[in-house]
């Protein structure tokens, strides 16, 4: 899986958009972004994940650059909530193998949200 | 639909002892995966079973070992606990009947303190 760089922390007011860049200069044309956050102490929570496409959903959106090798996450109106550690991973899409099963976890970005 | 739940939550044991996890995939799901999560070396991947049978393994030493019944239902295994085995170790689940989507779902967790 390609190797994927993100701050170590970013602040971000309540309300504010919070965006989270990450950079994967080296992903493969089959290999997805993905998006996870961990509240502390917490099993890590699936955001969103796109492979070439802006990706919406109810939590958050995924802005891929053309050249995919970097992405940004978006939390529109971050709240305190959202205080996590986010991670970035790259991976190919099914493969029901199973080669593809194991998630591959940096050290993340610490979003610390505040009043 | 309910989701990952994994049991105990906390669980404290004494070296040399062994241990076992259990978890409860998210209904309809046939893939289970396991991963440690330690302050110092983050989250690694341990290995991950689909029908019964482990088809990725993480680099960990033979005393941790799984298993998956006919329901998707897993355990985990350690054996001769040693100080280092504490940890927050996590199950995910993916690959529902229905459809290829791989997207892993993590549960709660299972806090292990070896004394």
């Amino acid at each position: 899986d390609a190797k994927t760089t993100q701050p170590t922390s970013m602040d971000c007011a309540e309300g504010r958009a919070a965006n989270l860049p990450c950079n994967h200069s080296t992903i493969s044309g089959n290999e997805y972004v993905y998006w996870y956050r961990q509240i502390h102490s917490q099993g890590p929570q699936y955001i969103i994940h796109g492979l070439k496409n802006n990706e919406t959903n109810e939590m958050a959106s995924l802005i891929i650059t053309e050249d995919r090798k970097s992405s940004t996450l978006i939390l529109p109106h971050a709240t305190l909530r959202d205080t996590a550690v986010y991670y970035c991973i790259v991976r190919v899409a099914n493969d029901l193998t199973g080669t593809a099963s194991k998630l591959t976890f940096g050290t993340g970005t610490r979003l610390q949200v505040t009043l | 639909k309910a989701g990952v739940t994994q049991t105990p939550r906390y669980l404290i044991k004494t070296r040399g002892q062994q241990v076992t996890l259990s978890c409860s995939p998210i209904s309809g799901h046939r893939s289970v995966s396991w991963y440690q999560q330690t302050p110092g070396q983050g989250l690694q991947f341990l290995f991950e079973y689909f029908s019964e049978t482990q088809r990725n393994k993480g680099n960990f030493p033979g005393r941790f070992s799984g298993r998956q019944f006919s329901n998707s239902r897993s355990e985990m295994n350690v054996s001769t606990l040693e100080l280092g085995d504490s940890a927050l170790y996590l199950c995910a689940s993916s690959l529902p009947r229905d459809s290829p989507t791989d997207t892993q779902y993590f549960g709660p967790g299972t806090r292990l303190t070896v004394l």
